[in-house]
């Protein structure tokens, strides 16, 4: 079957202005996350859901980043009044089940702030 | 904040060679996985070791786990040019039912054929 899509696969904005990005997990899979790689590091959690339960939203950097999953599959990270910091690769993966299980991740989207 | 650190930060190995990467972790764990990024790509899971577990294998990969040095090793054996990625291991947290995964930097690794 699919694996995780994420699109778009590139997004450039503008200093300011709001993004969302999007993030179709594998079809029945429970759990998903949402992961920031600056370049040259590893990812960086940001968020996690269980169906569509937030249950962590420990690693989101500000009030400008929220994210959903209102019925528990598509998800969407929404950027409020972008800042060039916020310039980086946003991953999202999902897993089957709960447990720390292995983890699918989609292409990413890569996001410039100009 | 990342918890894992991987050793070396860059390896260039001739095909046929091996290669073993190295993380350390700060804290007590359920697991550490080990996963595979391409340039541009997603990551890729390989394998992963539970806590109670010491070493594991899959194909030419194989993975011990340290939990008294909180330390891993992936060994990749008979390297191929397409070995060529980026290696992370994760970290999961003992604490407060969260799932998240603590990544490291990474271990560059390319296999010059």
């Amino acid at each position: 079957g699919a694996g995780v899509s994420q699109s778009p696969r590139y997004k450039v904005a503008k200093r300011g202005q709001d993004v969302a990005l999007r993030c179709d997990p594998i079809s029945g899979h429970v759990s998903l996350f949402w992961y920031q790689q600056a370049l040259g590091q590893g990812p960086e959690f940001l968020t996690y859901f269980q169906n569509e339960a937030q249950l962590d939203k420990s690693g989101l950097p500000s009030d400008r980043f929220f994210a959903e999953r209102p019925e528990g599959s598509v998800s969407t990270l929404k950027i409020q009044r972008t800042q060039q910091e916020d310039s980086a690769v946003y991953l999202c993966a999902s897993s089957l089940d709960r447990g720390n299980q292995p983890q699918h991740f989609g292409d990413g989207t890569r996001l410039s702030i100009l | 904040s990342q918890q894992g650190e991987e050793d070396p930060q860059a390896l260039s190995i001739q095909e046929g060679e091996n290669a073993t990467m190295n993380c350390s972790y700060k804290t007590s764990i359920n697991n550490l996985q080990w996963y595979r990024q391409n340039s541009g790509r997603g990551l890729v899971h390989l394998i992963l070791i539970r806590s109670n577990e010491r070493e594991k294998h899959s194909g030419r990969l194989r993975v011990t786990l340290d939990t008294s040095k909180k330390s891993s090793s992936l060994l990749i054996t008979a390297s191929r040019a397409a070995d060529t990625a980026s290696y992370f291991c994760a970290t999961d947290i003992l604490k407060g039912g969260s799932e998240k995964l603590v990544f490291g930097k990474g271990t560059k690794l390319t296999v010059n054929p």
